[in-house]
């Protein structure tokens, strides 16, 4: 059963500062990644995709990694911003238990960007 | 960026009632749908995989006769909750497949609350 896990659970940073957020899975038989960010009462946004034969996607201040082999990825953010306060959500796609692909989420770490 | 939408955005509802809720890929053709549920301040739990034209797929410990899925377009998936309990109150979230480029789309959620 392929089980994802964030740390840390929650994070505050001072504005302008760059920071990491990472994720764990334990089965390396995934498709791919993804990154998203939820708002309070909000469904998910998209952040970035890794497909299990890359090694890193880019898009502007954000960059995400994966070692599949060590079943880590990591989200960095650059001169962070009060907007991306959020809770960032990884997630793996793989197979779930009936033969269907899943997609398996970690419980998210809330970050909070202090003006 | 693609959209998807999602609606009701929150219901509130007697206990034995059924509510329908509806997910559709504006800008998109979606031959693969999912629903989850999430519980506060727990990830997001996969309920079932929605497949344009045939069953739904069901995760192991939903209820298929409770959570009936339907998706008859490659736009639209409902989830109708049939005689809804208030341990069915939650936050539901649809998402659709993007068969151009396999990025999945979320709705905003639907926030249940059972009376």
């Amino acid at each position: 059963k392929q089980e994802v896990t964030q740390i840390p659970a929650a994070l505050s940073v001072p504005e302008g500062e760059n920071l990491v957020l990472n994720c764990s899975f334990t089965d390396s038989a995934i498709y791919n990644l993804q990154w998203f960010r939820q708002d309070p009462g909000k469904g998910l946004t998209s952040l970035l995709l890794i497909q299990s034969s890359q090694r890193e996607q880019t898009s502007g201040r954000l960059n995400a990694s994966l070692d599949k082999s060590s079943g880590r990825s990591t989200l960095y953010i650059a001169a962070s911003q009060p907007g991306d306060s959020a809770t960032y959500l990884c997630a793996v796609r793989g197979l779930s238990n009936f033969g269907n692909e899943k997609l398996t989420f970690g419980t998210g770490t809330r970050l909070t960007i202090i003006p | 960026g693609a959209v998807v939408s999602q609606h009701p955005s929150r219901v509130i509802c007697k206990s034995g009632t059924s509510v329908k809720i509806e997910c559709r890929s504006l800008d998109f053709q979606a031959t693969t749908m999912f629903w989850y549920r999430q519980f506060p301040k727990q990830s997001l739990m996969l309920m079932a995989t929605s497949n344009e034209g045939s069953k739904a797929t069901y995760e192991q410990g939903v209820e298929k006769d409770k959570f009936l899925i339907n998706h008859a377009s490659l736009t639209l998936s409902t989830l109708t909750v049939t005689s809804a309990h208030p341990e069915d109150s939650s936050f539901y979230i649809c998402s659709a497949r993007d068969w151009r480029n396999e990025k999945l789309f979320f709705g905003s959620g639907t926030q249940l609350s059972v009376l």
